[in-house]
């Protein structure tokens, strides 16, 4: 079946250092999806990319698809404390579902 | 503004008992997932269910839990009999559509099984 690779499993920075997740997926993927929890939280929608190479912005937020969509990447710029949580990929492959990545926990020290 | 929501929030229960928790997914999603959360396994995919009928339920030990949907307001899964390995953090999410779209996940339900 399906697996969706994410790495690191956790990331320590000091506030405004820079930031990076990846995803790997054994398949093609028809879209990703990058999800965003809080410590005691649940996870919350931050984006989608449909289209190979496809980049997104949202602020300090990069999102990136490979150009063979089988891979993604959430680059943030100048990390906050208010960035602490846990990031997750999500791809959407053949059997039209979502199969989660492992998360990236980040840790943000002041 | 529109809401997943879950009851209940946390339910510490002994080996043995049933459980049984409940999702209210956003009026008018057609689609509804389970998923366990534990620090060990990330997030499980449990089942999902699409137009209230179950499409996958391959993530779900079948002995002893069941998910239903008896009508488009009301998502259920049940553990019966529960066992500590159970615990976790179980989530449903709504959506819209298909499988692969935009999933809006509830607050969970942390189930503690002594």
């Amino acid at each position: 079946g399906q697996q969706v690779m994410q790495i690191p499993q956790y990331q320590h920075v000091q506030e405004g250092e820079d930031f990076t997740t990846y995803c790997n997926s054994s398949t093609t993927l028809s879209n990703i999806q990058w999800y965003k929890q809080r410590p005691g939280g649940h996870p919350v929608f931050l984006i989608q990319l449909v289209k190979s190479g496809e980049v997104k912005k949202q602020k300090r937020l990069t999102f990136q698809f490979g150009e063979a969509k089988k891979n993604s990447s959430l680059h943030i710029t100048a990390t906050q404390t208010t960035d602490v949580g846990t990031y997750f990929c999500a791809g959407a492959g053949s059997a039209r579902q979502l199969t989660f990545g492992s998360g990236t926990q980040l840790t943000v020290l002041p | 503004d529109a809401r997943v929501t879950q009851t209940p929030r946390h339910k510490v229960t002994e080996m043995g008992q049933e459980v049984t928790m409940r999702c209210q997914p956003i009026l008018g999603h057609n689609t509804v997932f389970w998923y366990r959360q534990t620090m060990m396994q990330g997030l499980e995919l449990l089942a999902y269910f699409r137009n209230r009928a179950p499409l996958d339920d391959s993530g779900m030990p079948k002995d002893r839990f069941s998910a239903e949907m008896p009508d488009a307001t009301l998502a259920t899964l049940k553990i019966q009999p529960s066992e500590p390995r159970d615990s976790a953090v179980y989530f449903c999410a709504s959506g819209l559509l298909a499988g692969d779209n935009e999933q809006f996940f509830g607050p969970g339900t942390r189930l503690t099984v002594l």
